[in-house]
């Protein structure tokens, strides 16, 4: 079955390390996203990519980096510089540029104590 | 700027009650509009879209019509389940930096159906 995977779906960290959240997708889709959950707010974009090798910031992606070296695969990194890391974070993916659907993956719930 | 209002929650219904959540947009141009539905601990699915004005996205029972005049996209179901219980998120999509297409999201809106 083509999907979303998002890897782990809990993540514990101590403040001041760096923590990378994994994103994969089959679905053969270009363009990538990470978005941000808070309780009782809407999402927020970090990042999105549309294609390998490239990537360009959302709303919020201070304290955030990401790469894209293959088309299945779109890591975001929490960096220590995230001044409130705890979070939902959410991955998407959809097939082109135009006003495709946006698939979603089950998520990763990153606690910082 | 782009936007999106939701009703607040929580929504509380008896199962088989009719459903309204009510959603409002702010948007320059011709967005696309969403509902997605969030259960306990996992990610976004998409429940129905409309891409034009005078469109009715359908799915599962439940119903959305774009309305350009009112900027509005209610979601409406005719009889709940206890299954329906979730958070419904409306969304927006309009052009961002000219090529990739952004999605605005509303705060959610709880519904908690008991039987």
């Amino acid at each position: 079955d083509g999907g979303i995977t998002q890897s782990p779906k809990y993540l514990f960290r101590k403040e001041g390390q760096n923590v990378t959240l994994s994103c994969e997708q089959n679905l053969n889709h270009d363009a990538m996203y990470w978005y941000r959950q808070d309780p009782g707010q809407g999402l927020r974009l970090i990042y999105y990519s549309q294609i390998v090798n490239d990537f360009q910031k959302g709303d919020i992606a201070e304290g955030y980096s990401v790469s894209r070296e293959k088309k299945e695969s779109f890591p975001l990194t929490v960096t220590s510089a995230q001044k409130n890391p705890t979070a939902f974070y959410l991955c998407a993916s959809s097939s082109g540029t135009g006003f495709y659907e946006q698939y979603f993956g089950p998520g990763t719930r990153l606690t910082v104590t | 700027g782009n936007s999106v209002t939701q009703m607040e929650g929580p929504v509380t219904l008896s199962e088989e009650a009719f459903l309204t959540i009510n959603c409002t947009y702010t948007a320059t141009g011709y967005p696309s509009l969403f509902w997605y539905v969030q259960y306990p601990g996992e990610g976004l699915q998409l429940l129905l879209k409309a891409t034009k004005a005078d469109d009715k996205g359908s799915n599962k029972g439940f119903e959305a019509t774009y309305r350009k005049e009112t900027t509005s996209f209610h979601l409406e179901k005719g009889s709940v389940q206890v299954s329906d219980s979730a958070v419904y998120f409306c969304a927006l999509m309009t052009n961002y930096g000219g090529a990739t297409n952004k999605l605005i999201f509303g705060t959610g809106t709880l519904l908690a159906v008991q039987p």
